[in-house]
């Protein structure tokens, strides 16, 4: 166990439709990121946090996507207008310092 | 040429045997390099990380890492019909254990009986 938890676990969705997801790190994991993955793929970075801030985000994260981090401690990852393109596992991960990364049990997304 | 390089696979190995998992790649920067297994509709779990050229050993498993030949491996000792997973190789360009990893499309062993 991480420790990182992810909800939901599972998401199905009609294209064009909204969809939130959250992300609880333990309270030692200062940085956050979100990668996504489809299959046969490995993760794809998409944006961190170092507490609040976020620090860095992918070109893959277009308009659509939006991540906040209020407080520093959950997170939340909302797409917008959701595409069947869209469809993937959102992985969560956090770390601390000179700690590595460690996922969540991810988000599977579905859009129909 | 991708940043991360893996074969596919599978790769299958008898019961018992060594499984020997290989990972490219292409920016010399790299400083970190870390195994993830994942199983099946499963999220990545981190098996290793190595830093240093040359090997680093927990339990069954072996990190080998040759920053001249941008190459790194993952042996696994007396593969258990539980090995069965893919692998994916990250690496991290910035150095020390947290922040933004690159992976590779990850090889699918199969430890068969």
């Amino acid at each position: 166990d991480t420790g990182v938890s992810q909800d939901p676990r599972h998401k199905i969705t009609k294209r064009g439709q909204n969809v939130t997801f959250r992300c609880d790190p333990i309270s030692e994991h200062n940085r956050l990121y979100w990668y996504r993955q489809t299959l046969g793929q490995g993760p794809e970075f998409l944006t961190y946090f170092q507490n609040e801030a976020q620090l860095e985000k992918s070109r893959l994260l277009s308009d659509r996507f939006s991540a906040e981090r209020p407080k520093g401690s959950f997170s939340t990852l909302e797409i917008q207008r959701t595409e069947q393109g869209d469809s993937a596992m959102y992985l969560c991960a956090g770390t601390g310092y000179g700690s590595p990364l460690h996922f969540g049990n991810g988000t599977r997304l579905t859009v129909t | 040429q991708k940043e991360v390089e893996q074969n596919s696979g599978p790769l299958s190995v008898p019961e018992g045997a060594i499984a020997s998992l290989n990972c490219t790649y292409s920016d010399r920067g790299s400083q970190s390099f870390f195994w993830y297994r994942q199983y099946s509709g499963k999220s990545p779990e981190l098996i290793m990380f190595i830093y240093s050229n040359g090997d680093k050993e927990d339990g069954r498993f072996t990190a080998q890492l040759n920053k001249a030949s941008q190459y790194v491996s993952l042996l696994i000792r007396d593969s258990q019909p539980s090995d069965s997973a893919t692998y994916l190789c990250a690496v991290n360009r910035r150095g020390g254990t947290a922040s933004k990893l690159t992976f590779g499309t990850g090889t699918r062993l199969q430890v068969t009986l």
